[in-house]
């Protein structure tokens, strides 16, 4: 089946510090991507939508300054989360669908972990 | 305000037990699927269900789609400990699913 690898699981940081996190589509392409953000014991909350060799479409109240997205290949997205603050600490998981489907679900990474001290 | 409306919120059962828990909405999705998520993990994928009116089970799940194709449920048969995670409905309305909202979620226990 599909596989999406996120790196790295987890993050550890100083506040300040700029963070990348990689969403890789490991046996299929995937030309749109999805960033989301899930706090303890809530759902998921969709943060951007990544688009290859386009600009990523950011959620109402996501700053895209911020959460900087970068989707330059059919098969690898970014997110880098600049100048990370405490409230920035959150659990980020990316997806993918595969490219050239219609209704297909999408597949999702095992998460990132983000402390920030 | 959540597109998707799930409910229960949290469901403590014992092993054995059945259960249900829903998702509802007003609006109209080309697709619907329901994800089991463990502790630090993402979610996993347990079904889609693109008809209305459509039933799938998956060994002690059953999955439906309501015929207007607003909600959905998911009906556990004899709940076992490893039945245990959050369940989320998420909910596609675009062509390529570029618009799908999760649901908050249910926090299943189920109690040995």
């Amino acid at each position: 089946g599909a596989v999406v690898s996120q790196h790295p699981s987890r993050v550890i940081c100083k506040s300040g510090t700029s963070v990348k996190i990689e969403c890789r589509s490991l046996d299929f392409q995937a030309t749109t991507m999805f960033w989301y953000r899930q706090f303890p014991k809530q759902s998921l909350m969709l943060m951007a939508t990544s688009n290859e060799g386009s600009k990523a479409t950011y959620e109402q109240g996501v700053e895209k300054d911020k959460f900087l997205i970068n989707h330059a290949s059919l098969t690898l997205s970014t997110l880098t989360v600049t100048s990370a603050h405490p409230e920035d600490s959150s659990f980020y998981i990316c997806s993918a669908e595969e490219t050239g489907f219609s209704n297909q679900p999408q597949h999702f990474g095992d998460g990132t972990r983000l402390s920030i001290l | 305000t959540q597109l998707l409306e799930q409910s229960p919120q949290f469901l403590s059962i014992q092993e054995g037990e059945n259960l249900t828990v829903y998702c509802n909405s007003s609006s109209v999705f080309s697709s619907l699927q329901w994800y089991r998520q463990e502790p630090g993990e993402g979610p996993v994928l347990l079904v889609t269900v693109v008809t209305g009116g459509e039933v799938k089970k998956l060994k002690r799940l059953t999955f439906q789609f309501g015929d207007a194709r607003k909600d959905s449920s998911l009906h556990i048969t004899a709940a076992q400990p490893g039945d245990t995670g959050l369940y989320l409905c998420a909910g596609g309305r675009g062509y390529n699913n570029n618009d799908m909202r999760f649901g908050a979620g249910t926090r299943l226990t189920v109690k040995p």
